[in-house]
């Protein structure tokens, strides 16, 4: 089993629609969680961090579920940039805090 | 303030030579990361460093794989011997150092493809 798992996808969708990304995570000795987004094989940046309260910025919404190990991001009123490739990404308790484990991505396309 | 700089953007490589890989962080940080991503993987953890120090190199692969982060100077992902399976884009990442060990944002630099022929 993977240690990070996403839906490839692809998710295509209208502007202006509503979509959401769900990943799970195998270790539950995980520490911190994230949302990156990659264009085109270009670097992941990061998107927003995930707390446990569930946080919001802007058009964009994370929740994560400990008991369930699930993460979730939710994208409103989509935009033709928003089209990218979605990282779960997660950092566990291990030979140190400086290892990340990525999913392998959820696409998302926004069309007009 | 410049990001992360990796250097060369792109390099081609026949099996048996060497790769060098180079990853300048962004001003001020002293803590370095080296990810792998394959063709339709996701990214894959490889090594962190500190300065003259190598913290974390639970992912790098046993053989012909080696890193560094001297106290002057780049960080930088050797890998001698290159076989087609080393393929791949090479991403750096790094981060200020200044908070509790390894548990800071980082900033990904635009990678290396390594294509080995």
């Amino acid at each position: 089993r993977k240690e990070v798992e996403q839906d490839p996808g692809p998710f295509n969708v209208p502007e202006g629609a509503t979509v959401a990304f769900n990943c799970t995570y195998s270790n539950s000795a995980s520490q911190s969680f994230f949302w990156y987004r990659q264009d085109c094989r270009k670097e992941p940046k990061l998107l927003m961090s995930v707390y446990s309260s569930g946080n919001e910025d802007g058009r964009f919404t994370a929740q994560l579920n400990r008991a369930s190990q699930y993460i979730s991001l939710l994208i409103r009123d989509s935009k033709l940039s928003d089209s990218a490739t979605y990282l779960c990404v997660v950092r566990a308790v291990g030979t140190s805090y400086g290892k990340l484990t990525f999913g392998q991505g959820t696409i998302l396309t926004v069309h007009p | 303030n410049a990001g992360v700089m990796q250097n060369p953007r792109h390099l081609v490589r026949r099996r048996g030579q060497e790769a060098r890989l180079r990853c300048s962080p962004m001003k001020g940080h002293s803590h370095v990361y080296w990810y792998r991503q394959l063709p339709e993987e996701g990214l894959k953890f490889m090594v962190y460093l500190q300065k003259e120090n190598i913290i974390d190199e639970s992912g790098m692969p046993k053989e012909r794989f080696s890193a560094e982060f001297p106290k002057e100077g780049p960080s930088i992902l050797r890998i001698q011997q290159v076989v087609r399976g080393d393929s791949a884009a090479y991403f750096c990442a790094s981060s200020p150092g200044r908070g509790k060990e390894g548990q800071e944002t980082q900033y990904f630099g635009p990678g290396t493809r390594l294509l080995v022929l």
